[in-house]
């Protein structure tokens, strides 16, 4: 079946705006991660739901970051007043509870 | 929290040869994957393996929890076979990945 899926692939925003990164999972997975790649590193965690519940948003690096998944289904990553250090790949998973997680394309996000 | 190294960090091989890639981690996992990451940045599932062996095709995977290491294996390497290998690990009690920083494999014709 189809796998996970995020848009855009490529989001080229300026420093102060805000952004939204959508996410969606390979039906039937009740848990989303969302992680984040900066160049030359592995991903890092962000935020995990299960179902539409934030079960843990640990990695969230401040507040002006924000994810909902209201449906329990496609999730949006918000991020407010952009700063040149958002800019990374985000990247989307989906699992069956805590089986193995399959990992989206990414967005490649880039604040100017 | 836990730790995951990775090595090599780089490795450069000609097509055709064999290569081992390991990953240890500092403390108890419930699990652990192996993922290549290619040119386009696509993350690829190789191996769901937190214990035993496994093999795909070229690839094979070892992981020995007792003593905290797993080694991924590649045969008869292929051009294709070239990008980041990542070991991810999810502590015992925890459903984030923890990820190494990666091997890059770069495998010439």
């Amino acid at each position: 079946g189809a796998g996970v899926s995020q848009t855009p692939s490529n989001k080229v925003t300026e420093k102060g705006k805000y952004v939204e990164l959508r996410c969606d999972p390979i039906s039937g997975h009740t848990a989303l991660y969302w992680y984040r790649q900066s160049l030359g590193q592995g991903p890092e965690f962000l935020i995990y739901f299960q179902g539409t519940g934030a079960a843990d948003d640990s990695g969230l690096p401040n507040d002006r970051f924000f994810a909902v998944r209201p449906e329990g289904s496609v999730s949006t990553l918000k991020i407010q007043r952009t700063e040149r250090g958002d800019s990374a790949v985000y990247l989307c998973a989906s699992s069956f509870g805590l089986d193995t997680q399959y990992f989206g394309p990414g967005t490649r996000l880039t604040v100017l | 929290g836990i730790q995951v190294e990775q090595s090599p960090p780089d490795l450069i091989l000609q097509e055709g040869a064999n290569s081992t890639l390991r990953c240890n981690f500092s403390d108890s996992v419930n699990n652990l994957q192996w993922f290549h990451q290619n040119p386009w940045g696509q993350l690829i599932n190789l191996f769901y393996i937190p214990s035993g062996t496994k093999q795909n095709g070229r690839l094979s995977a070892t992981t020995v929890a007792t003593e905290r290491y797993s080694l991924l294996y590649i045969s008869s390497s292929q051009t294709t076979d070239s990008g980041v290998y990542f070991c991810a690990v999810l502590p015992g009690g925890s459903e984030k990945l923890v990820f190494g920083k990666g091997t890059k494999l770069t495998v010439n014709p």
